[in-house]
């Protein structure tokens, strides 16, 4: 069946760290991969998406995913996080153009 | 644009009362996609529609949970008689034509409803 597993489920950092945040996927054909946030007390909202070309994505807010078609994985990661990036991270795959497939989602707690 | 607009955005209800959660999706986008949100069990695919239609409702839980899409501007998500274990926060999304079930486009998410029932 398909699917997408996050694994770190909570993430705890201090300003300035460096973050990544694992994504992994079962095989499942030509995928659509996509990362989205959703700040305290809102609703989910696109950080960056990967479809075809540059496997390495440029997404908003210093962020960047990169697909490893090897090891079904598109990892999150931004070099430098603030306070501001607290928020839950989730990783959808979509399987051959068909129906989204979220992750558990990661929180990520950034102490100031 | 005003995004995916739902409501309420609180609702808090008692044990066996009916509920209808509500949505209008962005202009023009092919898709519509409620989710429900726990602590236990994440962001779970409950129905969505493509041109109003009902394509998958495999997620809906129990037949307590209804859904419709009487046209392409607005949707509801009833839940009749409601228990405690709906509490969660639910949300609608809607994205534009492009593959199966929307697959090759973003999804766009309202507030969400966040649904109490004692």
């Amino acid at each position: 069946a398909q699917s997408v597993s996050q694994h770190n489920h909570h993430v705890i950092l201090s300003e300035a760290a460096s973050l990544e945040l694992g994504c992994n996927y079962s095989y499942g054909g030509t995928v659509n991969l996509f990362w989205y946030v959703q700040y305290p007390g809102q609703h989910l909202q696109l950080l960056l998406k990967y479809f075809s070309g540059d496997p390495l994505v440029k997404g908003i807010k210093g962020f960047e995913a990169e697909f490893i078609k090897s090891k079904f994985s598109f990892n999150l990661r931004k070099p430098s996080v603030q306070w501001s990036d607290t928020a839950e991270y989730f990783c959808a795959v979509t399987f051959n153009f068909n129906k989204f497939y979220f992750g558990s989602g990661t929180k990520l707690n950034v102490k100031p | 644009d005003a995004g995916v607009i739902q409501s309420p955005r609180h609702e808090v209800t008692e044990m066996g009362q009916e509920v209808t959660l509500r949505c209008k999706p962005i202009s023009g986008h092919d898709y519509l996609f409620w989710y429900r949100q726990t602590m236990m069990r994440g962001l779970e695919l409950l129905i969505y529609f493509n041109n109003n239609v009902p394509i998958d409702d495999s997620g809906m839980p129990e037949d307590r949970f209804s859904a419709k899409m009487p046209n392409a501007s607005f949707s509801t998500l009833k839940i009749q008689p409601s228990e405690p274990r709906d509490s969660a926060v639910y949300f609608c999304a809607s994205s534009l034509e492009g593959g199966l079930a929307g697959g090759y486009n973003e999804q766009f998410f309202g507030p969400g409803t966040r649904l109490t029932v004692l």
